[in-house]
């Protein structure tokens, strides 16, 4: 049971590139979410998605993209990395919606952007 | 939006002993809390949750509390072992059926619970 797994784990990439950040579950979650955590911030809320096909805004969007072509991936892309963008990232799934269900986090992509 | 105030940053507690972490939430719609617990280099965990029609919840040594009225809740860990030396996050949303948006997870800073042998 592979649950939810993050690609890759530790990611270094400089201001301007893209990088695409992946996540993928097996359990066949209608939902999936992207947190990133920072020292004094807790856990914030990227973007969500309800199904394929379906994403919304959380709290910090800006300079983010996502796409769900699949129940099972949901990437996150940053378009033109920033220095304020280094990170770590979790998705997370849920079967219901998440703000009443367990959500299961994947163990994280450590990001820096230099 | 809801906001989720948890104290405090830091609790150090020597092995055996019990462990308090508390959570204040602002939106009174609030009706669903649950707490994560994360190890180093892992993500956050489920542990327990509490919904509001209930007061206090109990799964072995760790047990939530709720007070509606005041609007906080609070995580309860007795006998402490070295296996709870974590970081711990409390959250609070408004369930769908009550009007939440899917997205709905408010979630505290963080507790970094230090348990001392």
């Amino acid at each position: 049971d592979a649950g939810i797994t993050q690609s890759p784990r530790y990611k270094i990439t400089e201001t301007g590139r893209q990088v695409t950040l992946m996540c993928h579950q097996t359990w066949s979650h209608s939902y999936m979410f992207w947190y990133r955590q920072d020292l004094g911030h807790g856990l914030r809320l990227i973007y969500y998605s309800a199904a394929a096909d379906i994403t919304d805004k959380g709290e910090v969007p800006d300079g983010y993209v996502v796409s769900r072509s699949k129940t099972e991936n949901f990437p996150l892309t940053l378009e033109s990395a920033t220095r304020s963008q280094t990170s770590v990232y979790f998705c997370a799934s849920s079967r219901l919606a998440g703000n009443t269900d367990t959500q299961y986090f994947g163990p994280g992509t450590r990001l820096t952007v230099l | 939006g809801e906001n989720v105030e948890q104290h405090p940053s830091t609790l150090s507690v020597q092995e055996g002993d019990s462990a308090v972490i508390k959570c204040t939430y602002s939106d009174s719609a609030s009706n669903y809390f649950p707490w994560y617990k994360q190890e180093l280099g892992k993500g956050p965990q489920l542990i327990i949750d509490i919904r509001s029609n209930v007061g206090e919840k109990k799964d072995q040594r760790i047990a939530v509390t709720l007070n509606k009225t005041a609007k906080h809740f609070s995580l309860h860990i007795t006998e402490t072992q070295p296996e709870d030396s974590a970081v711990y996050f409390c959250a609070a949303s408004i369930s769908v059926q009550s009007g939440g948006g899917a997205d709905g997870l408010t979630f505290g800073k963080g507790t970094h619970l230090i348990i001392q042998p």
